[in-house]
């Protein structure tokens, strides 16, 4: 069974730093793409970030790039988000996504974690 | 920037069936968009119901179908049933590894 449990999420202040994980179980994490989505409190979906089975391929949404920095470590079966210079506007619960494809560029989100909640408050 | 877009809402019937769709602001979409559905329910994560336009995601009844309908591509529910009335969402695929989400769409089952 795909487990995905997501942690690192907090209250801190606007233009300090976070960093969230997620472990991953149940698959071959290093033979598929992994993605980052947020949702703020009552509204829609946002991607944030994916990257490739080897880290080989990495992409940001505009809101956070520059800011934010997706990694991987497959012999932890770990995916990380660094999450730097946040804002009030970053707000939201953060799900870990595996990907359908060894490539962020493919396939689309299969399995969904549970989601690890952000607040930027000062 | 391309805006994805969905309907707000839309209501079905117990029984009947209900296509939502997922377009573009600009053009067309296409099976390179690679669109997926997810499902959501007030409270919990979203649920994956169809990926790379129409692959059923494992354990997903098969009332639920993706395809490319005009220059949209389409989530089709038949036999609506009253757990199907929550939120549902697309992602398209945009290029250089950039996923966007369309607004969702809040079903009703009545």
């Amino acid at each position: 069974e795909v487990q995905l449990v997501e942690s690192g999420g907090g209250l801190v202040q606007p233009g300090r730093s976070l960093r969230l994980s997620c472990a991953a179980s149940g698959f071959t994490f290093d033979d598929y793409a992994m993605h980052w989505v947020r949702q703020a409190p009552g509204k829609g979906l946002e991607w944030v970030s994916g990257i490739s089975w080897n880290s080989g391929g990495m992409a940001y949404a505009d809101s956070v790039k520059g800011r934010f920095t997706i990694s991987r470590d497959n012999a932890k079966n770990s995916l990380y988000l660094q999450m730097n210079s946040l804002r009030p506007e970053d707000t939201a619960l953060y799900y870990c996504a595996k990907a359908a494809d060894y490539s962020n560029s493919r396939g689309g989100f299969e399995y969904w974690g549970q989601g690890t909640l952000v607040s930027v408050s000062s | 920037q391309t805006v994805v877009t969905q309907e707000p809402s839309f209501s079905v019937s117990p029984g009947g069936t209900v296509t939502l769709t997922c377009g573009l602001s600009s053009g067309s979409v296409s099976t390179s968009y690679y669109p997926n559905w997810y499902q959501q329910t007030p409270g919990q994560a979203p649920r994956t119901l169809i990926y790379s336009t129409n692959i059923r995601s494992s354990g997903v009844p098969d009332r639920f179908s993706g395809s490319i309908l005009g220059n949209k591509a389409a989530l089709t529910i038949t036999g609506a049933q009253a757990d199907d009335e929550c939120d549902y969402y697309c992602v398209l695929y945009m290029g250089s590894g950039i996923w966007v989400f369309g607004g969702g769409t809040k079903l009703t089952v009545l």
